[in-house]
């Protein structure tokens, strides 16, 4: 079946350091993409997505390309900061099914 | 303000003592949703509405029960709690079905059951 691999956290950066949290997919046929981000206390919340190969999908500085020859998403961000902390989901929808299939997530603490 | 509201925020209950935790949405959304929160297991669908009085199993649905009478209401029901149901949950809408669709999430039930 579909599946979704994160890499493990937490991941912990310096603030303006370089961030990449890597996703790859298993997917029959061409899924819809997704990062959503969960605060402290909050619930998920949609960072970015992207619905067919080769599309970026971008917001509040982060950027994830969906790249079918590898089965990728990566997310990366140029210079995280402290407000950035949070735990960082992948996600992708199947088109047979309809559901939305999560990995596992990565924790992000960035320091000061 | 468009949101998802879920009731309790926390729970703590005993073994086979029957609750529901409310799900509410303000978007006119037709599709509905509920996931567990585990740790190193991310988040896990139990059950999912396409629309009122249409409902769905999804991976984890044993010991739950969801109905959909209303198109902005979306309860879960435990009728006979069990330890391993101890997690965060999340109730999710969106306008319709997953894909390419943006899920608005609520702030989360944490229950534990002893």
């Amino acid at each position: 079946g579909d599946s979704v691999t994160q890499m493990e956290g937490p991941v912990t950066l310096s603030e303006e350091a370089f961030l990449t949290i890597n996703c790859t997919y298993t997917a029959t046929g061409y899924p819809s993409l997704f990062w959503y981000v969960q605060y402290p206390g909050e619930g998920l919340q949609l960072l970015l997505k992207a619905t067919k190969a080769d599309d970026k999908g971008s917001n509040k500085g982060f950027e994830a390309t969906y790249r079918k020859e590898t089965t990728s998403f990566h997310l990366e961000k140029g210079s995280v900061q402290v407000s950035d902390s949070a735990v960082y989901f992948c996600a992708l929808s199947d088109r047979n099914t309809d559901k939305l299939i999560f990995g596992t997530g990565t924790r992000l603490q960035v320091f000061p | 303000e468009a949101q998802v509201t879920q009731n309790p925020r926390y729970l703590i209950t005993v073994t086979g003592k029957k609750l529901t935790v409310t799900c509410s949405q303000n978007m006119n959304h037709e599709y509905m949703s509920w996931y567990r929160q585990d740790p190193g297991l991310g988040l896990r669908q139990i059950y999912y509405s396409m629309n009122v009085e249409v409902t769905d199993k999804g991976d984890v649905p044993e010991g739950y029960k969801v109905s959909r009478k209303e198109k902005r209401n979306f309860p879960l029901i435990l009728e006979s709690p069990s330890p391993n149901q101890t997690s965060l949950y999340f109730c999710a809408s969106s306008l319709a079905g997953t894909l390419g669709y943006e899920q608005y999430f609520g702030p989360g039930t944490r229950l534990t059951v002893t």
